[in-house]
């Protein structure tokens, strides 16, 4: 099992170019979540799905979209790229049901200039 | 909401035991987690604690108290390698979508 994936691992944008994250499980899993993580902070929720054709907004939503078409696949799309949207951002999922562990990918850090 | 406190930064010797804090203010309280992070890399899974008392995995324990909102990570016989950020992370009731809110991490260094 690759567990969870995140495509690409490293790009850069320019202001208000726009861009897709790909964030792929192979463990069945219902619930697919994205954050941000800024440095010396902890992470934070964007947008989540709690299954397949369903999303819903997190703590910090505004910029970002997001599409869960297939179970196993959480895309995050940027329209209009911002200097304060560089970060890392991670993609997690978790399996239902109480008391189980967020299973996260490797990350993607973008950098906005 | 949620607000999570935890220590920004700690610093240890490498054998020694250090305990890493975490205290949480939520309604509707469903559990809590601890990750691990080392610089560059994902968040992976150490440990889950619903229930008061003490759980203990290896050379890492921890422990929770609800009345109080607190919890503690216990690293003992610390290692080199456990150099990283500890992730303190409540989950809450009714949220029905496994969520979780996340502290903004201890930085641990351990020197030799």
């Amino acid at each position: 099992n690759a567990g969870v994936t995140q495509t690409p691992k490293f790009r850069v944008l320019k202001t208000g170019q726009s861009m897709t994250l790909l964030c792929a499980q192979d463990m069945n899993h219902e619930y697919m979540y994205w954050y941000r993580q800024d440095p010396g902070m902890g992470l934070r929720l964007i947008h989540y799905s709690v299954g397949e054709g369903t999303t819903a907004k997190g703590e910090v939503p505004d910029g970002y979209n997001v599409s869960r078409l297939k179970k196993q696949n959480f895309l995050l799309g940027l329209e209009s790229a911002a200097p304060s949207q560089t970060s890392v951002y991670f993609c997690a999922s978790t399996r239902t049901g109480t008391g189980n562990e967020q299973y996260f990918g490797p990350g993607t850090r973008l950098t906005v200039t | 909401g949620q607000n999570i406190d935890q220590p920004t930064e700690m610093t240890a010797t490498e054998g020694a035991i250090v305990q890493i804090n975490c205290t949480y203010q939520t309604s509707g309280f469903n559990g809590l987690f601890w990750y691990q992070q080392h610089a560059g890399e994902a968040p992976t899974f150490l440990s889950y604690n619903v229930l008061d008392g003490l759980e203990e995995k290896g050379r890492f324990s921890s422990f929770l108290s609800r009345s109080k909102g607190y919890s503690y990570l216990l690293l003992k016989e610390l290692q080199m390698k456990d150099s990283a950020s500890y992730l303190c992370a409540v989950r809450v009731l009714n949220t029905n979508a496994g969520k979780s809110t996340f502290g903004d991490g201890t930085t641990l260094t351990v020197k030799p």
